[in-house]
């Protein structure tokens, strides 16, 4: 199957920070991938639709001005949490799928932790 | 928005049972539903689909059921192995394809004992 990939897999950071993560659709081009945010114990949560060459669309409750979203290219969209804090420390899964595809593939998944 | 209702929570079975997931969803419209297996720290895997022009779908001990009328869906696991033990989750879309948004249920712990 199709691979996505994330980096990194594990975050710590201080509050008031900003963390990258990075994810690449290793064998396909993506023109649209997703950003999930899954608390412990607890559902995935849709933050945002990342879209190549224009604006992410990001779900209700969610500060686009905190969480930046990047995609610049077919095959990398980024996440940026702004200004960390603890609240913001979860666990951010991509996903995306190849186009005519019939299945959806995650990448590993980012653990942040803000001290 | 869609709404999807993941029942139940947890789910306790002895190896060798059956374990049945249930799903609801509110938007009529959404017409793309997969089933992810999750474990701990892990990614979610898909590990079944199904369509709406399509009431049940089966691979090996893995079935999954929709009935479009009363806007729920099911995951049906038998002859349980304990490597089955991880959470489940439900997702409905609309527009037939995994590259649609997904509306996830809140999920399934299950835990098959030896």
């Amino acid at each position: 199957g199709a691979v996505v990939s994330q980096h990194p897999s594990r975050v710590i950071c201080k509050s008031g920070t900003s963390v990258k993560i990075e994810c690449r659709s290793l064998d396909f081009q993506a023109t649209t991938m997703f950003w999930y945010r899954q608390f412990p114990k607890q559902s995935l949560m849709l933050m945002a639709t990342s879209n190549e060459g224009s604006k992410a669309t990001y779900e209700q409750g969610v500060e686009k001005d905190k969480f930046l979203i990047n995609h610049a290219s077919l095959t990398l969209s980024t996440l940026t949490v702004t200004s960390a804090h603890p609240e913001d420390s979860s666990f951010y899964i991509c996903s995306a799928a190849p186009r005519g595809s019939g299945e959806l593939f995650f990448g590993e998944g980012s653990r942040l932790t803000v001290l | 928005g869609e709404n999807v209702e993941q029942h139940p929570s947890t789910l306790s079975v002895q190896e060798g049972d059956s374990a049945v997931i249930k799903c609801t969803y509110s938007d009529s419209a959404s017409n793309y539903f997969p089933w992810y297996k999750q474990e701990l720290g892990k990614r979610p895997q898909l590990i079944i689909d199904i369509r709406s022009n399509v009431g049940e779908k089966k691979d090996q001990r893995i079935a999954v059921t929709l009935n479009k009328t009363a806007k729920h869906f099911s995951l049906h696991i038998t002859e349980t192995q304990p490597e089955d033990s991880a959470v489940y989750f439900c997702a409905a879309s609309i527009g037939g394809a995994a590259g649609n948004k997904l509306t996830f249920g809140g999920g399934t712990r299950v835990l098959v004992k030896p």
